[in-house]
């Protein structure tokens, strides 16, 4: 099976930068995803790590190193907007390669 | 419709009650899933349909959850005999299921209280 971890929380000011980590545990691992769900909505797609690097899409990066089972989320010029939950997830070839397993997600929290 | 549409938004039913929850998906894709959220937790997968292949069903909770897709579209999630655990947001997605990423675009989902 699959397991993520991810910090449940964090918090940073308006215009700096956040990273948050997500580990994981795959028997066959097939790409990571990220998603942002802000409070009462439905979660969204951020980015998508196959290869190991970096992956940039505006503010938001997203990083992955297969051999260590790690990825991050990084998120830059922090707006109040980006208060939300982000997850992490993972698809795994050996089990079913259309399913993703998720995170349980890390609230940002954005102050002024 | 321009994305995934879910009715109800809001059910309030009795404990021991049968709700139906239904999930519109984007229109062509292929993938569609079911998966719950307790407040302040994760995405729980409960199940998913890929084209005319037999559904996943290795994450629906107990033999009250059932699922069925009709016409390979519109799909529609039953739990029998409601208990107050069951008390969640219910989201669908759906997804193209034949790109690597697999973009998975969710619904706004259907707050179930069980009373």
């Amino acid at each position: 099976g699959q397991s993520l971890e991810q910090p449940s929380e964090v918090t940073a000011v308006e215009g700096a930068i956040v990273q948050i980590n997500c580990t994981y545990q795959t028997s066959g691992f097939y790409g990571l995803s990220w998603y942002q769900q802000h409070d009462g909505g439905a979660p969204t797609f951020l980015s998508y790590n196959a290869l190991d690097g970096l992956e940039e899409t505006g503010r938001f990066s997203s990083f992955l190193s297969r051999s260590d089972s790690y990825g991050y989320l990084l998120l830059q010029e922090l707006q109040m907007k980006d208060s939300a939950s982000y997850f992490c997830a993972v698809r795994d070839r050996e089990t079913n390669a259309g399913k993703s397993t998720f995170g349980d997600g890390t609230t940002l929290t954005v102050k002024p | 419709g321009a994305g995934v549409s879910q009715s109800p938004s809001n059910k309030v039913t009795e404990k021991g009650k049968d709700v139906e929850l239904r999930c519109d998906p984007i229109s062509g894709h292929t993938a569609l899933y079911w998966y719950r959220q307790s407040l302040g937790q994760g995405l729980e997968f409960l199940i998913y349909f890929q084209g005319n292949s037999a559904p996943d069903k290795s994450g629906l909770p107990s033999d009250r959850f059932s699922a069925e897709r009709t016409g390979g579209s519109v799909s529609t999630l039953t739990i029998q005999r409601t208990q107050q655990e069951d008390s969640a947001v219910y989201l669908c997605a759906s997804s193209t299921g034949g790109s690597a990423k697999n973009i998975q675009y969710f619904g706004a989902g259907t707050r179930l209280s069980v009373l």
